[in-house]
């Protein structure tokens, strides 16, 4: 079955630390994957999408995130965290064949930022 | 440039009342999906709709939902006799033509639907 498994449910790191959110993804077809943010009240951003080319992928915001096929992961980082970083993170995966849209999520982390 | 507009932003409704929500694409996109997140999860797929078309609904309740995307006007996702498990946020996304790889959804801030 397809899913996206985002193991952590919530993560609090300090203001200047280095941040990874882990996404794993279960999919029978050629993947895409994205991160998305979601602030209280908002909808979602995108954050950066990878479907083929470099495995490393720069978002916005300072975000990157790395496709490892052999460990069906898509983790996102962040070298240096902000305190308006502090939101929800999503992880999504789609295919390319015959995409609509229809994206499957992960059920998000939450990030929480102290000073 | 307006992004996705949904309204309300919060509906309450009582068991077995109708729920609309409304949601206007950003200016140019003929494309509209559907997802709900229920509390504690992420979100999921519902209806993928064009200008008087619904193309995928798979996602889709089989009673009580509907949605629509009349050749004027917004889309429209229709609850028909609440109950308290439709409780969720109700969120709209848009893009200009059928979205893939090359395509970003643009989401709109969702529609909060509280049942009592």
């Amino acid at each position: 079955a397809q899913s996206v498994t985002q193991p952590d449910i919530h993560i609090t790191v300090s203001e200047g630390a280095s941040l990874e959110l882990r996404c794993n993804y279960s999919y029978g077809a050629t993947p895409y994957l994205f991160w998305y943010v979601q602030s209280p009240g908002q909808g979602l951003q995108l954050l950066l999408k990878y479907f083929s080319g470099d495995t490393l992928v720069q978002g916005i915001k300072g975000f990157e995130a790395e496709f490892k096929r052999s460990q069906s992961s898509f983790n996102l980082r962040k070298p240096s965290v902000h305190w308006s970083d502090a939101a929800e993170y999503f992880c999504a995966v789609g295919s390319l064949v015959g995409s609509q849209g229809n994206l499957i999520f992960g059920k998000g982390t939450k990030l929480s930022v102290k000073p | 440039n307006a992004g996705v507009m949904q309204n309300p932003r919060h509906l309450v409704r009582r068991r077995g009342q109708e729920a609309r929500l409304r949601c206007s694409p950003m200016k140019g996109h003929s494309h509209v999906y559907w997802y709900r997140q229920l509390p504690e999860e992420g979100l999921k797929f519902m209806v993928y709709l064009q200008k008087e078309n619904i193309i995928d609904e798979s996602g889709m309740p089989k009673e009580r939902f509907s949605a629509e995307f009349p050749k004027e006007g917004p889309s429209i996702l229709r609850i028909q006799q609440v109950v308290r498990g439709d409780s969720a946020a109700y969120f709209c996304a848009s893009s200009p033509q059928r979205a893939g790889a090359h395509e970003k959804l643009f989401f709109g801030s969702g529609t909060q639907l509280s049942v009592l």
